[in-house]
């Protein structure tokens, strides 16, 4: 089982529209996370930290759910510049490193 | 904002040649990593890097690669003998604290080996 699954997409939706990602991750040890976004041939860059209360950031929303390991990322009112993949990312326990999924890409249209 | 930077952002060079790929981490962060992204796969961990020593490193992360911070503003990784399957997108990343803390990419340096 991979360490952190996301649904590759593409999801295309229209502006304006919300869209909802997924990700489950598989070490129960894991105490951070983060959502990332990444744009074609860039570096990851940091969207937001995900807190066991959930937490919000303009028009973004992540949830993080312990007992299912799942984060979700919900963007609202989507706009043409959100399109980009957006990574999941989690660090565990007495670690460096993060641990990225494969990412779940987003195509927002006109 | 004060960000990670890298050079070259474009290395191109011969299988069994050595490179180095340098980084300017933000300034007052103390711990510092290296990743690296093959075109179509995810980010992998390579290594971490705290005190002037190896905090972490990856089964990726074997004998022809090394780090150092040789002064105190750079960081840097060298591969000493490259091979085809070395090309990828080499990511810096620093963050004030361990991995636990938001680690914050450079834009990276593009390797191809031929």
């Amino acid at each position: 089982r991979k360490e952190v699954e996301q649904d590759p997409g593409p999801f295309n939706v229209p502006e304006g529209a919300t869209v909802a990602f997924n990700c489950t991750y598989s070490n129960s040890a894991s105490q951070s996370f983060f959502w990332y976004r990444q744009d074609c041939r860039k570096e990851p860059k940091l969207l937001m930290s995900v807190y066991s209360s959930g937490n919000e950031d303009g028009r973004f929303t992540a949830q993080l759910n312990r007992a299912s390991q799942y984060i979700s990322l919900l963007i609202r009112d989507s706009k043409l510049s959100d399109s980009a993949t957006y990574l999941c990312v989690v660090n565990t326990y007495n670690t460096d490193k993060l641990i990225f999924g494969t990412g779940t890409r987003l195509q927002v249209f006109p | 904002e004060p960000e990670v930077t890298q050079t070259p952002s474009h290395q191109v060079t011969q299988m069994g040649q050595e490179v180095i790929l340098r980084c300017v981490p933000i300034s007052n962060h103390l711990y510092f990593y290296w990743y690296r992204q093959i075109l179509g796969q995810k980010v992998e961990f390579l290594v971490s890097f705290y005190n002037n020593e190896i905090s972490e490193k990856s089964e990726i992360f074997d004998d022809q690669f090394s780090v150092e911070r040789p002064d105190g503003s750079n960081f840097t990784l060298k591969i000493r003998s490259t091979k085809l399957e070395d090309s990828a997108m080499y990511f810096c990343a620093s963050s004030r604290d361990r991995g636990s803390y938001e680690q914050y990419f450079g834009p990276g340096t593009r390797l191809t080996v031929t």
